[in-house]
């Protein structure tokens, strides 16, 4: 079964310049998150979606951060204008979450490392 | 605030004892918690979770220890191997009925498994 796939791995971008993230879930996942992760921190939750209704997003920096999920599968996370702060590495992940049992077990990609320059 | 904590960095023990982690928290909404692993420039792989209805949980090598009374649980390493050295992090999330809640997670433990 093939894991969360996501691209770039690297990008390396000069401040103020748009970015963009893909991520394509495990087959049957249903509900698809976003996290953000800093240097010596764990992750961050920036937006959780159930198919292609973003559920949660109160964690997303409006301003500049969106998000979509066409069709209920891919996602693309988006950062224009990119800021120095946003030097992080951005990590896609699903679930088949268990409402039965409230048990949430998220698979996670690799992750997508920005520099912001 | 930080909902979930723990409090040691980095841990080293040597090959073939017990590791134990440890991971507090503060919000007693959570009611289903996880460790995950991560290797350097890999995503978080999970690795044992429990629900709240238990205190214990094992998979092999592998035990985690739930005290909801003190708000704290643990992971027992046993024993330890050197792939085992990652970094480790302590995830909890509330089940709200409506929909999968997002896992909150503490900083991390890195784990070194001394030879």
């Amino acid at each position: 079964e093939a894991g969360v796939v996501q691209s770039p791995r690297y990008k390396i971008i000069e401040k103020k310049q748009p970015v963009a993230f893909w991520c394509n879930p495990i087959s049957g996942h249903n509900t698809l998150y976003w996290y953000r992760q800093n240097l010596g921190q764990g992750p961050e939750l920036l937006i959780r979606y159930e198919n292609e209704e973003a559920v949660d997003d109160s964690q997303l920096p409006k301003d500049r951060f969106s998000a979509e999920r066409l069709k209920g599968v891919d996602s693309t996370l988006k950062i224009q204008p990119a800021e120095l702060g946003d030097s992080a590495v951005y990590l896609c992940a699903s679930s088949p979450w268990d409402r039965g049992s409230g048990a949430n077990v998220l698979t996670f990609g690799a992750g997508s490392r920005l520099t912001v320059l | 605030d930080q909902q979930v904590k723990q409090n040691s960095p980095s841990l080293s023990v040597q090959e073939g004892r017990i590791s134990i982690l440890n991971c507090d928290y503060t919000n007693s909404m959570f009611d289903y918690f996880l460790w995950y692993k991560k290797y350097p420039a890999e995503g978080p792989t999970f690795l044992i979770s429990i629900s709240s209805i238990k205190d214990k949980n094992e998979d092999g090598r592998f035990t985690v220890f739930l005290n909801k009374s003190a708000k704290h649980l643990s992971l027992h390493i046993v024993p330890s191997q050197p792939g085992d050295s990652a970094v480790y992090f302590c995830a909890a999330s509330a089940y709200s009925g409506g929909g999968a809640d997002g896992l909150t997670f503490g900083k991390g433990t890195h784990l070194i498994i001394q030879p």
